[in-house]
């Protein structure tokens, strides 16, 4: 399996309180992806990176933020948690950007009450 | 159209039965599909890649259509270990490099 872990694994917060979300991969891999899955859609892109400090948005970007200053740990921040947001988050990465395959890291279940 | 549609099912088989799902997408210039396995509550892990020549990899084979843009996946003498949801994935070559997920068709196998 491709070593990418996610911390927390379960998170439960409460409205209007930030919440960041960590994403750590030894596979040096340069593309890392944010998604998130509800039920009813597919897995939603919400932020990319392409290399160190290198991000830009999804499809669902909106209330989220990320930073990658190491090429292993990408981060996912949400600035003020609202009840939208609870959700199953996963981390990816991908040797190639275009044409590659992508490896998930576990998922974070995150709940906002 | 959605960008990436697939029925969800779910689609009850017996063991040992051949089942198919499609998928189809809605841009005609995507060039890299996919299938992924997704088990309840567990992250999604790939499949196989689809080729434009087709491939297959033991049980599974998976095919691509372009003229009528749709990628299938076939799955022979059908386990109870295959049940799962099934992810099919297309990059759309926007200029960034996107994924997009269908929602998934869900099969289960039934003793």
């Amino acid at each position: 399996d491709a070593g990418i872990t996610q911390s927390p694994r379960h998170k439960v917060t409460e409205t209007g309180t930030p919440v960041t979300l960590r994403c750590h991969q030894t596979e040096n891999h340069r593309y890392m992806y944010w998604y998130r899955q509800d039920p009813g859609h597919g897995l939603r892109l919400i932020h990319y990176s392409y290399g160190v400090k290198d991000t830009d948005k999804g499809e669902v970007s909106d209330g989220y933020s990320v930073s990658r200053s190491k090429t292993e740990d990408f981060l996912l921040t949400l600035e003020s948690a609202t009840s939208s947001q609870t959700s199953v988050y996963f981390c990816a990465i991908s040797s190639s950007g275009r044409d590659g395959e992508q490896f998930f890291g576990p998922g974070t279940r995150l709940t906002v009450l | 159209r959605k960008e990436v549609e697939q029925d969800p099912g779910p689609f009850n088989v017996p063991e040992g039965a051949t089942v198919a799902f499609n998928c189809t997408y809605s841009n005609s210039a995507s060039q890299s599909f996919f299938w992924y396995r997704q088990d309840c509550r567990k992250e999604p892990k790939l499949l196989m890649s689809v080729y434009s020549s087709g491939n297959e990899d033991g049980r599974f084979t998976a095919q691509l259509n372009r003229a009528s843009q749709y990628i299938s996946l076939l799955i022979r003498d059908s386990k109870l270990s295959d049940s799962a949801t099934y992810l099919c994935v297309v990059n759309f070559p926007s200029g960034t490099y996107k994924y997009i997920f269908g929602t998934g068709t869900r099969l289960k196998v039934l003793a």
